[in-house]
């Protein structure tokens, strides 16, 4: 079975802080995503990685960057986190170009900003 | 990416009852896909669909890609309360368009025993 973990399932940072989610999957995935959810705006695609050192913005990538140094770690980052970025963020991953679509999410990350 | 019209919004059934939902595109897909996500969790990939007209069963579960390309069915059928959640649609016009999918925005499933 595919594994995804998230690195917290809860957080807690105040406005301005720097925050950083770490997603890790173990399949050996090339593509991974980074999503926000929402309630009444279902899963938006904040980022996504294709390789190593590959990014490409999705529909809302403002506030955000990312980094994915090696293949089965995809991380997010906050530079100054603001109260509008309070959410549920899911990091999600594929096998390949093939099963792009396909995609495998972790458990979530529950981030309040205060 | 382009927002999926899904309904219902919500449904509330009784155990043993069948199940619809659907989604609806203004484009063409090449890719349909439902996920079910349990409160507190990830959405988990219940079906794949990449061929207009198929038609796919995962247990209880059958799902099929319409043949007009903009659209694509779930049934669940003789419900149990374990399959209380949301359910999402989620599609994708082709490769040339990247990666990512467009999301529904969510069936709420509520199953009564």
């Amino acid at each position: 079975d595919v594994k995804v973990t998230q690195s917290s399932r809860y957080l807690v940072k105040r406005t301005g802080e720097k925050v950083f989610l770490e997603c890790v999957q173990d399949m050996d995935h090339e593509n991974m995503f980074w999503y926000r959810q929402d309630p009444g705006l279902g899963l938006r695609l904040i980022y996504f990685s294709y390789d190593v050192k590959m990014k490409e913005k999705g529909d809302i990538p403002e506030g955000y960057s990312v980094s994915r140094e090696k293949k089965e770690r995809f991380s997010l980052i906050l530079e100054s986190a603001s109260t509008n970025q309070t959410s549920m963020y899911l990091c999600a991953s594929s096998f390949d170009r093939l099963t792009a679509y396909e995609q495998y999410f972790g458990p979530g990350t529950r981030l309040t900003v205060t | 990416g382009q927002q999926l019209n899904q309904s219902p919004q919500s449904m509330f059934i009784q155990e043993g009852e069948d199940v619809s939902m659907n989604c609806t595109s203004s484009s063409i897909f090449n890719t349909w896909l439902w996920y079910k996500q349990d409160p507190g969790e990830g959405p988990v990939l219940l079906i794949a669909l990449y061929k207009a007209g198929e038609l796919t069963s995962n247990g209880r579960l059958t799902a099929q890609f319409g043949i007009t390309r903009k659209d694509s069915f779930l049934n669940i059928s003789a419900s149990i309360p374990s399959d209380v959640g949301i359910y999402f649609c989620a599609g994708q016009p082709g490769l040339d368009s990247g990666y990512a999918l467009n999301f529904g925005k969510g069936t709420s499933l509520l199953v009564t025993p």
